[in-house]
């Protein structure tokens, strides 16, 4: 039973396209998150939703639209994909949000190619 | 703008041998501190979170301390075993949250 999980788990594309990744968790929490850890393995916050609401939104091209169709799902979309985003890309997620002590849970990451 | 630095970025360590791993943070005002581990080409898993309350967290080997007023916290692991062999992160939370680059421990069989 994962509690955080993601698709794809590897993601190889073209420069130019458009691609989705779909995050599930199935803790009842009510805040997720998608971070980017880059080639040089530094994590970064991307954006977080609670109940559905965006609350955190990092200096992140307009390229990245993360879409909550419900508090247990938070997908990543990417347009027009570029070399630089090329990395690992990690959903989590929190039963509180941010500001608030709450430990958060990690899915498996998506690992992100772009040619 | 914080900063969160771990010393030493990578460490090898004979199996058996009690270790300190060490993160620092540069503003005081967190709301908390997380350790975590992360396994070669597999997600975070999360060992330790601190309150900025407390001063420290127990589980198992691992001891996580934290002093605000220094901007420190260390994560001790007693009796080391192979299977520790990992990339530990720490990540404190103020009105961000900001990760360290981590530290590479190998422990050697």
């Amino acid at each position: 039973d994962t509690a955080v999980s993601q698709t794809p788990k590897y993601l190889v594309t073209q420069m130019g396209n458009d691609k989705s990744i779909k995050c599930e968790q199935n803790l009842g929490h009510d805040t997720m998150y998608w971070y980017k850890q880059d080639s040089k393995k530094f994590l970064k916050i991307m954006f977080s939703y609670n109940n559905k609401e965006l609350i955190i939104n990092e200096t992140v091209p307009n390229r990245f639209s993360p879409k909550s169709p419900d508090k247990a799902h938070l997908n990543l979309h990417i347009n027009s994909l570029e070399l630089g985003d090329s990395a690992v890309y990690f959903c989590a997620s929190s039963q509180e949000p941010w500001t608030s002590v709450s430990e958060q849970f990690f899915g498996p990451g998506t690992r992100l190619t772009v040619l | 703008k914080q900063e969160v630095t771990q010393i030493p970025a990578a460490l090898s360590v004979p199996e058996g041998e009690n270790l300190v791993l060490n993160c620092s943070f540069t503003d005081s005002a967190i709301y908390n501190l997380q350790w975590f581990r992360q396994d070669p080409g597999k997600g975070l898993t999360s060992l330790l979170l601190i309150q900025s309350s407390q001063r420290e967290q127990t589980s198992g080997r691992l001891n996580a301390s934290l002093d605000k007023s220094s901007g420190r916290s260390t994560l001790y692991i007693a009796a080391s075993q192979p299977g520790d062999s990992a990339t530990y992160l720490c990540a404190v939370r103020d009105d961000k949250i900001i990760f360290g680059k981590g530290t590479r421990l190998h422990i050697l069989p």
